[in-house]
């Protein structure tokens, strides 16, 4: 399978820039996509296909990357950003779901 | 406007099998996926399976064996089926449309269901 790396656990001040990273285990092409979850909520989508942003998502959230490397960028970051920030790749069966980064406000 | 809605038993056990169903509005399920997704409690998601646009599915090879999952486009339904459980099925199970255009990313997901599996 397919293994997704992301980084456990980032803390960041309002205003700021952050990069979250999900780095594959084998190429998936650009079917890389991005998902923000609250708790107590579902998975919501922000960024499909490693660089395009779904619909009603801010532009504030961006995506990046081709291969086995990919970022997604929050410029700036707001309060309601607090979530834990899953990647997935569609490319290769089974898909699979990074392990997820949870992201903090200082 | 796009809905997805999960259905099912909270509390199941062990050896028993799950049955949930995905009501889904605002689309047709005859031109999108519909996947499920695991979500043990405090963890991260699993992939189980899809069914495709033209009834066919694809399922994780961890799971394959135990699960089935069908639809009824008449009543705009999708179910799932998973035999033999385990305390370790326990989780949130997700549906969510999956769209060819959006490289297969889920892109609207249900509330989800809480399933328990337990003695």
């Amino acid at each position: 399978d397919t293994v997704l790396t992301q980084s456990p656990a980032l803390a960041v001040s309002p205003g700021e820039r952050v990069s979250i990273s999900c780095r594959a285990s084998e190429g998936v092409n650009s079917y890389m996509h991005w998902y923000q979850q609250k708790p107590g909520q579902q998975p919501k989508l922000l960024i499909y296909k490693a660089s395009n942003l779904a619909s009603g998502v801010p532009a504030r959230f961006s995506g990046s990357g081709s291969g086995t490397d990919f970022t997604l960028t929050i410029d700036p970051v707001e309060a309601d950003d607090t979530a834990t920030y899953f990647c997935q790749q569609s490319w290769n069966d089974p898909y699979t779901f990074g392990a997820g980064t949870k992201l903090e406000l200082k | 406007q796009v809905q997805l809605e999960e259905s099912g038993p909270g509390l199941m056990q062990p050896s028993e099998t799950l049955s949930l169903t995905c009501t889904v509005s605002g689309f047709s399920l005859t031109s999108n996926g519909v996947g499920w997704v695991r979500q043990p409690l405090g963890k991260g998601l699993v992939w189980m399976g899809t069914i495709w646009a033209g009834g066919s599915t694809n399922y994780n090879s961890a799971v394959q064996s135990r699960l089935s999952i069908s639809r009824d486009t008449s009543k705009s339904q999708v179910f799932l089926k998973m035999n033999s459980l385990q305390p370790e099925d326990t989780g949130t199970y997700y549906c969510a449309r999956q769209r060819p255009l959006l490289g297969w990313g889920f892109d609207y997901w249900g509330q989800g269901v809480m399933v328990t599996v337990s003695s």
